[in-house]
């Protein structure tokens, strides 16, 4: 079946603009997870979902960094007014159980902020 | 003190050279111990886990978890130029939302 998969693959932007980044889960999934990856870092937690709602988002940096799942499938993460500092790999995952350590990842969004 | 502390590497062996591959923990929480196998712009994908200590194999991947000193180790055995990716380790404990990472150490099996 249709593994996670993230849009756009890559995207470019300029400093101080908004961007939204978009994760479709595996059918079924009820759990979903965003993680950030800096270059030559492992994956760093950002926040969770459990159908809708967000269970733990004691991940996100600051207030400019938002997620929605409004349906408890598809999901957006959005960051406002970006930075430099916000360049990295956005790396999507979900897992059909509620907070499981077998994560399934999609292949993640390349940002670069000008 | 990082959570998880993993050799960032870059290691590179030959073909058919047994690899180990090495973590350190400090929360005694954990109960899960995974290992992702991360390819070139790629997503993680999970290679394998134990659960508490002991050992556990899976074809020509052993892992290895030590509890007392909070180690964690997967071993390859006959390594492949296909065995060539980044491997994280991430342990979990049951009612965590999230996976903690290591670094990740970057291997590559030279043919």
């Amino acid at each position: 079946g249709a593994g996670v998969s993230q849009t756009p693959s890559n995207k470019v932007t300029e400093k101080g603009k908004y961007v939204e980044l978009r994760c479709d889960p595996i059918s079924g999934h009820t759990a979903l997870y965003w993680y950030r990856q800096s270059l030559g870092q492992g994956p760093e937690f950002l926040i969770y979902f459990q159908g809708t709602g967000a269970a733990d988002d004691s991940g996100l940096p600051n207030d400019r960094f938002f997620a929605v799942r409004p349906e408890g499938s598809v999901s957006t993460l959005k960051i406002q007014r970006t930075e430099r500092g916000d360049s990295a790999v956005y790396l999507c995952a979900s897992s059909p159980d509620r907070g499981s350590g077998t994560q399934y990842f999609g292949p993640g969004t390349r940002l670069l902020v000008l | 003190q990082k959570e998880v502390e993993q050799d960032p590497g870059p290691l590179s062996v030959p073909e058919g050279a047994i690899v180990s591959l090495n973590c350190t923990y400090s929360n005694s929480a954990f109960q899960y111990f995974m290992w992702y196998r991360q390819y070139s712009r790629k997503g993680p994908e999970l290679l394998m886990y134990t659960y508490s200590s002991g050992n556990k194999e899976d074809g020509r991947f052993t892992a290895q978890v030590d509890k007392s000193s909070k180690y964690i180790s997967l071993f390859i055995r006959d390594s492949q130029p296909s065995d060539s990716a980044t491997y994280l380790c991430a342990p979990w404990g049951r009612g965590a939302q999230k996976l903690v990472f290591g670094q990740g150490t970057r291997l590559t099996i030279n043919p």
